[in-house]
C-alpha cells in the first residue's frame, strides 16, 4: 500500500540553526511534491513545489530536495526563527489528477 | 477574495443527528477538495470535485457521509447519522486546475466537529 512518512517526533531546534525535515514514501510515483505549513486551529498553507525532475528548489530561507530513486524530500529552514514553530506536511501528486496525498506532519519548535 | 469559507467553525453534536459542514471555495477556483484530520490518521482526502462533478470519492469512509457542490461557489459535506468517530477537523480546499497538475491547494480555516 501507498506510505507517506514523516517524523513523528517534534523537532526541536535553537533560534538561527538549521532545520530538516524529511519525508519518505513507498510504492508511489508522484509527478509533483508539495511542502505546506499548518499552525494549531488553521488550515494547511501552501510553501514550496518541487516536480519529479528536479532536485533541488529554493524560495527565502526554504529549500526542498527532491530524490526519487531514494524516495524521499527533505525541508530546509536556515537561519530558523521562532516564527518558523509549526507543523510542516508534504504532500504527494501523482500524473493529471490533481489529487493531493499527504503525510501526517512533522512538528518544529524553534527555541529562542 | 477572502480565501476558503467554511461555517460553521465549531460543531457539537449528539450521535446519531444529521450535521451538515459547509464551504464556499475561492471564485474561479475548478477544484474543490473535503477532507477530515485527525491525530491518528492525519489529513485524509473525502473527496473532490471537478467543475461542480465528483470525480473520486473513494475516501468517504461509508455511507453516512455524502458530498453535494450544485453550483460553483457552494458545497457541502453531510454526514447521517453522525457517531463518536467522526469527530475530527473538517477541511476544505479549492485549486485553479491549470490542466498541467500541480496546483496549489487554497484550504479554509476547518470545522471542528465533536460528537458526543
Amino acid at each position: 500500500s501507498q506510505k507517506i512518512e514523516q517524523n513523528s517526533e517534534a523537532l526541536n531546534i535553537q533560534e538561527g540553526k538549521t532545520a530538516t525535515l524529511t519525508c519518505n514514501y513507498t510504492n508511489y510515483s508522484p509527478a509533483y511534491l508539495q511542502w505546506y505549513r499548518q499552525d494549531p486551529g488553521r488550515g494547511p498553507v501552501f510553501l514550496l513545489l518541487i516536480r519529479e525532475n528536479e532536485k533541488e528548489k529554493r524560495k527565502e530561507r526554504l529549500k526542498v530536495t527532491f530524490d526519487t530513486t531514494l524516495k524521499q524530500s527533505l525541508f530546509h529552514i536556515t537561519a530558523s526563527q521562532p516564527a518558523d514553530s509549526a507543523t510542516y506536511l508534504c504532500a504527494l501528486e501523482g500524473y493529471g489528477n490533481n489529487r493531493l496525498a499527504f503525510g501526517k506532519g512533522n512538528q518544529v519548535v524553534v527555541i529562542p | 477574495d477572502a480565501g476558503v469559507i467554511q461555517s460553521p467553525r465549531h460543531e457539537v453534536t449528539e450521535m446519531g443527528q444529521e450535521v451538515t459542514l459547509r464551504c464556499k471555495p475561492i471564485s474561479g477556483h475548478d477544484y474543490l477538495f473535503w477532507y477530515r484530520q485527525t491525530m491518528m490518521r492525519g489529513l485524509e482526502l473525502l473527496i473532490y470535485f471537478n467543475n461542480n462533478v465528483p470525480i473520486d470519492d473513494s475516501g468517504m469512509p461509508e455511507d453516512r457521509f455524502s458530498a453535494k457542490m450544485p453550483n460553483a461557489s457552494f458545497s457541502t459535506l453531510k454526514i447521517q447519522p453522525s457517531e463518536p468517530r467522526d469527530s475530527a477537523v473538517y477541511f476544505c480546499a479549492s485549486s485553479l486546475g491549470s490542466g498541467g497538475g500541480g496546483d496549489t491547494q487554497y484550504f479554509g480555516p476547518g470545522t471542528r466537529l465533536t460528537v458526543l
